[in-house]
């Protein structure tokens, strides 16, 4: 069975260029959430989709940073233009619905901003 | 979100039983208590999860107070392969998972 998987696993931009992340989350998983951990920092919460709705987007930094998940299956979180303190590594996590049911996560995606 | 508390650090010898304690005293009654860890820079890896019982799988053993306060991961024989970061999450009530990362407790595995 495949877990969940994100693409690229790195990339390196320059500052005020866009990048596109993408998250393919398990079949069958309405909830998809994005995490991002930069540098020295714990893990950060971003936002969770149920199936092509965003339920919660509290932890969205700024406006530079727009979510999609159109169709209700892979997600792509855009960031344009990046800006240095957006390296990092996002993680992008996916889960049944239900209160008991755990989240499974991707690898995540390394970004650098130089 | 109720907030947890675990120490920074921990160490165990290979082949003993590693025990990793958490505190969530502001707990709610239908808040569950779960554990992750990271290995390296990998993604989070879920271990196990309970509400008020004690749980076990193949991979550790969760024992929850009976107050619901605090919970103990208990991984039976460590390896040096279970050298990570471990997170212990309260899960917010609404269904979703708004996790709330700490620091978690960085377990060294020695030989």
């Amino acid at each position: 069975e495949a877990g969940v998987t994100q693409f690229p696993s790195h990339s390196v931009i320059e500052k005020g260029q866009t990048v596109t992340l993408r998250c393919d989350p398990i079949s069958g998983h309405d909830n998809l959430y994005w995490y991002r951990r930069v540098m020295g920092k714990e893990i950060k919460f971003l936002l969770h989709f149920v199936k092509e709705s965003k339920q919660d987007e509290s932890g969205m930094p700024n406006n530079r940073f727009l979510a999609e998940r159109t169709g209700g299956t892979y997600s792509t979180l855009k960031v344009q233009p990046a800006e240095l303190e957006d390296s990092g590594v996002y993680f992008c996590a996916s889960s049944f619905q239900g209160v008991d049911t755990e989240a499974f996560f991707g690898q995540g995606t390394r970004l650098t901003v130089v | 979100d109720a907030k947890t508390t675990q120490p920074p650090s921990m160490d165990c010898a290979e082949g003993r039983a590693a025990n990793l304690p958490c505190n969530h005293s502001t707990i709610s009654g239908n808040e569950y208590v779960y554990w992750y860890r990271q290995i390296h820079s990998q993604g989070p890896q879920y271990i196990i999860h309970g509400l008020k019982n004690n749980e076990t799988n193949e991979m550790a053993s969760l024992i929850i107070t009976e107050d619901r306060k605090s919970s103990t991961l208990i991984l039976p024989h460590a390896t040096l392969r279970d050298t990570a970061v471990y997170y212990c999450i309260v899960r917010v009530e609404y269904g979703g998972f708004k996790t709330i990362f700490g620091a978690g407790t960085r377990l060294f595995v020695k030989a």
